[in-house]
C-alpha cells in the first residue's frame, strides 16, 4: 500500500478556511486519493476524492499538486462540526483494505 | 445517498456472555461488507471482510472463532462476539459500498455505519 503523511493536527477558527495537507510521494498512476473524517464517536464519512484534477463537492475542494505526490483538502468556511480526524488514504482498484492512518486532528475554534 | 445502519450503537455485557451487532444497508445491496475495530486514540482496523452467502474473510491476527460474522442476505451483515472479555471493549463500525468494492474502480467510495460501542465488564 502507499502511504501518506499527514500533520498530527490543526487548529481553525470558526468561518475561516482550513487546508489540510498530504503528502503521497510514492503515489501510483492509478491510486485515487481519497478524504474520510470522523467525528467524535461516529463511524468515518466519505468526504472526497480525486485522481489527477481538483475536485470540488459541497463538503470540501481537493487540490492535487499537479505531481501528485501531495494534495491538500481545503474546508472552505470551518464551523464547530468539521471538528473531526481527517484521514488522507491512496486506493488503487482492488484496493479493498482502507488504511487509516493516524489522521488529521482538526480543532475549530468558536 | 448511501446509508448504513448499526444496531446496537452501544452495548454493556457480562464477561463471557456473547453480543450481536448487525449492520443494514438501507438503500442499497452490498454482496461485500467490511468489519472494523477501533481502540481508544487508535485508528480503524480491519478485521474481515463480509461475504454474501459465504465464509468471511478474516485478517492476520483476528480470531475467526470468537468474531462470528453472518452475511445472510444482501442487506445484513452481523459480528457476534463470543464469549465476550473487557479486552474486547472497543468500537465496532461497518461498512459497505454499492459498487462492488472489491474489484471495481480505485474511486469507489464506502460508507460507514455510526459504530457500536462494546463494553464488557
Amino acid at each position: 500500500d502507499a502511504k501518506t503523511t499527514q500533520p498530527n493536527s490543526m487548529e481553525s477558527n470558526e468561518e475561516e478556511p482550513v487546508h489540510l495537507p498530504c503528502n503521497h510521494s510514492t503515489i501510483s498512476g492509478t491510486d485515487y486519493i481519497h478524504w474520510y473524517r470522523q467525528l467524535p464517536s461516529q463511524g468515518p464519512e466519505y468526504v472526497i476524492h480525486g485522481l489527477t484534477s481538483n475536485v470540488n463537492n459541497r463538503m470540501a475542494s481537493l487540490a492535487i499538486a499537479e505531481d501528485r505526490k501531495s494534495s491538500t483538502l481545503i474546508l472552505h468556511r470551518a464551523t464547530l462540526r468539521d471538528a473531526a480526524v481527517y484521514y488522507c488514504i491512496l486506493r488503487d482498484v482492488g484496493d479493498y483494505k482502507l488504511s487509516f492512518g493516524a489522521g488529521t486532528t482538526v480543532t475549530v475554534r468558536a | 445517498g448511501a446509508v448504513v445502519s448499526q444496531h446496537p450503537s452501544w452495548v454493556i455485557c457480562k464477561s463471557g456472555t456473547s453480543v450481536k451487532i448487525e449492520c443494514r444497508s438501507l438503500d442499497f445491496q452490498a454482496t461485500t461488507m467490511f468489519w472494523y475495530r477501533q481502540f481508544p486514540k487508535q485508528s480503524l482496523m480491519l478485521m474481515a471482510t463480509s461475504n454474501e452467502g459465504s465464509k468471511a474473510t478474516y485478517e492476520q491476527g483476528v480470531e475467526k472463532d470468537k468474531f462470528l460474522i453472518n452475511h445472510a442476505s444482501l442487506t445484513l451483515s452481523t459480528l457476534t462476539v463470543t464469549s465476550a472479555h473487557p479486552e474486547d471493549s472497543s468500537f465496532y463500525i461497518c461498512s459497505a459500498s454499492p459498487a462492488d468494492y472489491l474489484r471495481g474502480s480505485g474511486a469507489n467510495v464506502l460508507t460507514f455505519g455510526a459504530g457500536s460501542r462494546l463494553t464488557v465488564l
